[in-house]
């Protein structure tokens, strides 16, 4: 059973520019939710996925936006890079609300 | 609205000592309590959940925690840490009802002495 992986590892971008982030959840879960972690600060919630629909979502502008397959994987997407963006992205699978969340390893995404 | 507070922000334990790492929690009913563990360049991996019962929760490698519903507090403790214990860990709250959405604390780094 493999876990959950994300691509890439690192990115670096210029201010005003759009990024795409993947996330390939475990086997069998239907669920994928998505944080932004922030240099010596926790995780935020952006928002969540569940069979393709979006079904909660943090406090973070539209320019945050995603994506699920049919086949549960995700795409964290964001147009018009600020410099605040700057952070580690992580992504997590479940089998459905309140499920034990698998979190991946995350990208680093750096602004510049 | 949700918040958690987890207020040592840097603990120095020695190997074999005990730990407890403090987390209070704002919620208008029984939330959803989490402690996750995080180690450099991994991701977040979960110790530990409570959602009803037992107020004295048993997780992975060792750690426990304790929901007291009357000081808003989910501490995690171990009775004798490990050198490999070394991480940062964050406390976290749910809302029951609502989706997977997690309210992180801003995490506790713990460093092992030998």
């Amino acid at each position: 059973e493999t876990g959950v992986t994300q691509s890439p590892t690192h990115l670096i971008k210029t201010r005003g520019q759009q990024v795409t982030l993947r996330c390939s959840s475990q086997s069998g879960h239907n669920t994928v939710s998505w944080y932004q972690q922030a240099l010596g600060q926790g995780p935020q919630f952006i928002f969540q996925y569940y069979r393709e629909e979006e079904n909660g979502r943090g406090n973070f502008p539209p320019r945050f936006s995603g994506l699920q397959f049919p086949n549960y994987s995700s795409e964290l997407n964001v147009n018009a890079l600020e410099l605040d963006d700057s952070a580690l992205y992580l992504c997590a699978s479940s089998l459905g609300d309140w499920q034990t969340q698998y979190f991946g390893p995350g990208t680093r995404l750096l602004v510049l | 609205a949700q918040s958690v507070t987890q207020p040592d922000i840097h603990i120095t334990v020695s190997e074999g000592a005990s730990l407890e790492l403090r987390c209070n929690y704002s919620y208008g009913a029984t939330p959803y309590l989490f402690w996750y563990v995080q180690s450099p360049g991994q991701g977040l991996q979960l110790l530990l959940k409570y959602f009803s019962g037992d107020t004295l929760v048993q997780g992975i490698k060792g750690f426990e925690a304790e929901f007291k519903r009357s000081q808003s507090s989910f501490n995690l403790r171990k009775p004798s840490v490990h050198w490999s214990d070394a991480a940062e860990y964050f406390c976290a709250v749910g809302a029951r009802g609502a989706t997977n959405k997690l309210i992180f604390g801003t995490g506790t780094l713990l460093a092992v002495q030998p």
